[in-house]
């Protein structure tokens, strides 16, 4: 099966803690790409990230950050120092190889000042 | 430069009734989607157009006609509005002909049916 699970429905921090969005991905093709989609109580959906299967460097781009580990399957997102304004839903999504686009049901971030 | 934009932004239709949706790109990206957004449920995909001229079916097709007759646009058709297709829509497009280029999403469609 190739599946995006999200297992954190709801997660509300205070301004400025860090907080940890968990992304677990099944795939069985040995190529495939990770996203990360934010959207804010507009309703867009704002791309943030795209990773492909053969790079497990993390990355830091501002506040943001993303742990990508093969050996767990997982592609989890870091907000450090969280803001109102990151008070969105968060997708995860996973592109197979031999398949298309799919997202993980996402998981709301609230952020309280 | 507009990007991806959807016509509605808004609709309420009654059981039965007919709709199209229009996705517009100026951004002159091969691939188009749509897909339809539920309640703890992510996004689904409906259909998709990997270039002008072609439609393929997404993971939850039924209910639902697509046509690309342009490269720019890509309508989703309703032929007879059921309350299950209440939901919000996006379309999306991808540049290059790859199935994991970056996907880049419209402002949405909420469509309510009664």
């Amino acid at each position: 099966a190739q599946k995006v699970t999200q297992a954190q429905t709801e997660i509300s921090v205070v301004e400025k803690e860090d907080v940890t969005l968990d992304c677990v991905y099944e795939t069985r093709d040995t190529t495939y790409y990770l996203f990360w989609y934010k959207q804010p109580p507009s309703g867009e959906l704002v791309f943030l990230i795209r990773r492909n299967s053969f790079d497990e460097q993390n990355e830091i781009s501002g506040r943001y950050s993303w742990n990508f580990q093969k050996s767990t399957s997982s592609f989890n997102f870091t907000i450090t120092a969280s803001q109102v304004v990151d008070s969105a839903v968060y997708f995860c999504a996973l592109a197979p190889n031999t398949d298309k686009l799919i997202f993980g049901t996402g998981t709301r971030l609230q952020v309280f000042p | 430069n507009a990007g991806v934009t959807q016509t509605p932004k808004f609709r309420v239709l009654k059981t039965g009734q007919s709709m199209t949706l229009l996705c517009a790109q100026d951004m002159n990206h091969e691939y188009m989607y749509w897909y339809r957004q539920d309640p703890g449920m992510g996004l689904r995909l409906i259909h998709y157009s990997v270039g002008e001229g072609t439609t393929a079916k997404g993971e939850v097709p039924d209910g639902y006609n697509v046509s690309r007759l342009k490269k720019q646009n890509f309508l989703l058709g309703l032929e007879s509005a059921a309350p299950s297709q209440t939901s919000v829509y996006f379309c999306a497009t991808a540049e290059f002909r790859r199935e994991q280029e970056t996907q880049y999403f419209g402002p949405g469609t909420r469509l309510l049916v009664l």
